[in-house]
């Protein structure tokens, strides 16, 4: 099955600059790539998505990249405010996200200092 | 965006006891629904895909008979645990496909066993 790899668990930045949080899929053929972020005792809110057919997407502050050679798909923050501070989570899905579950990385812990 | 809808929030219950859990899409038809669990500050991991008038299909390691899940209509998929114990202590989470690939949480049950 996919094994989704994320990295760094931690990461604390200065309020104002970037961060960047990368992953890692085992099976080509995952298709789906989502990023959420969980506040503590909250469910997991959808912040940007991309598929296997774009290599990069951006929102505003928020942008995914994806290399499909590599298997390997980072969020970019920029201009981090403390509001961005959460444990953000990567995803893949075989089926763009229909029909299959998604499997998720471990999540990333991030920490906007003041 | 679609919302789904769980119940309860949270629950305790003594050990032996059993545990039903609600998800809900209030205004699409899901049929298909995903149940996830999550310990404390660890990523969510997929139990079973709930299939609208079929049975699951459970991932590997999760027993069936101890996480019960009915799906009997398109905006509803029940999750009971049986026979708690302690180790079932959790938090769970259901999700459901909104018909344009995202996948959409509940607010997330906190079951905790006594």
């Amino acid at each position: 099955g996919e094994n989704v790899e994320q990295h760094p668990s931690t990461l604390s930045v200065q309020e104002g600059d970037s961060a960047v949080i990368k992953c890692t899929y085992s099976d080509s053929a995952s298709n789906y790539f989502p990023w959420y972020k969980q506040e503590l005792g909250k469910r997991p809110q959808l912040i940007i998505d991309i598929r296997s057919n774009v290599g990069e997407k951006k929102d505003q502050r928020i942008a995914v990249t994806l290399n499909k050679t590599a298997k390997h798909f980072s969020l970019h923050i920029t201009e981090t405010q403390p509001e961005d501070s959460a444990v953000y989570f990567c995803a893949a899905s075989l089926s763009g996200g229909g029909a299959d579950g998604l499997t998720f990385g471990k999540g990333t812990h991030l920490i906007i200092q003041p | 965006g679609a919302v789904v809808s769980q119940h309860p929030s949270r629950v305790i219950c003594k050990s032996g006891t059993s545990v039903k859990i609600e998800c809900r899409s209030l205004d699409f038809q899901a049929t298909t629904m995903f149940w996830y669990r999550q310990f404390p500050k660890q990523s969510l991991m997929l139990m079973a895909t709930s299939n609208e008038g079929s049975k699951a299909t459970y991932e590997q390691g999760v027993e069936k008979d101890k996480f019960l899940i009915n799906h009997a209509s398109l905006t509803l998929s029940t999750l009971t645990v049986t026979s708690a114990h302690p180790e079932d202590s959790s938090f769970y989470i259901c999700s459901a496909n909104g018909g344009t690939g995202e996948l959409f949480f509940g607010e997330g049950s906190r079951l905790t066993v006594l």
